[in-house]
């Protein structure tokens, strides 16, 4: 079955420390896999894909993910988080077969200052 | 570059009344999908357009419908409204390049229009 799973439903960091968000992930195939970031209200921003090649990809605002095959994992990560990172983070699986993402339940961040 | 648009933002409805949404693509994309996010919970893939036609469809019942129009855009019609219903329902727009089996990784996500069933 393919499928998403993040651990993590509530993280709270303080201003400055590292984050690490966990998301693993069910698929039979090489998986394309997304993080994305929804704020109160809003809809969905992409902050990173990985598709192929290079494990560590880079994304917006100063995130960045490693796509880890043996472990099923996509793991999120910022090293300073600042206050306005508070929101709601979501992994995602593109299923091919049916062109479709399939998203984990979300992890969401609270920055304490 | 206009981004993926939806209205109306906000929308409060009786059960048993019928909704419509729309969504506007973002310039240059010609797949629309929808997805349905309740309440704490990830978004759900309703369906996707393509040329006009629903191409994708997941686990959602016949309530629900979609169309789509020569220019893309796109409207999520669901019938008969139930409290379960109420949820933000997201459009996302992409690029099927190479034609009607192509692969749309690239999904990018609407403001979403939130639904309340009273």
């Amino acid at each position: 079955a393919q499928s998403v799973t993040q651990p993590d439903i509530h993280i709270t960091v303080s201003e400055g420390a590292s984050l690490e968000l966990r998301c693993n992930y069910s698929y039979g195939a090489t998986p394309y896999l997304f993080w994305y970031v929804q704020s109160p209200g809003q809809g969905l921003q992409l902050l990173l894909k990985y598709f192929s090649g290079d494990t560590l990809v880079q994304g917006i605002k100063g995130f960045e993910a490693e796509f880890k095959r043996s472990q099923s994992s996509f793991n999120l990560r910022k090293p300073s988080v600042h206050w306005s990172d508070a929101a709601e983070y979501f992994c995602a699986l593109f299923s091919g077969g049916y062109n479709k993402l399939i998203f984990g339940a979300g992890t969401r961040l609270a920055v304490h200052p | 570059d206009a981004g993926v648009t939806q209205s109306p933002t906000h929308l409060i409805k009786t059960r048993g009344q019928q909704v419509t949404l729309r969504c506007s693509p973002k310039s240059g994309h010609d797949t629309v999908s929808w997805y349905q996010q309740a309440l704490g919970q990830g978004p759900q893939f309703i369906f996707q357009y393509y040329e006009e036609e629903e191409r994708q469809r997941g686990n959602f019942p016949d309530r629900f419908s979609g169309h789509q129009f020569p220019n893309y855009s796109s409207e999520l019609n669901v019938n008969a409204l139930l409290l379960g219903d109420s949820a933000l329902y997201l459009c996302a727009s992409s690029l099927a390049s190479g034609g009607p089996g192509a692969i749309s990784y690239e999904q990018y996500f609407g403001p979403g229009t939130r639904l309340t069933v009273t």
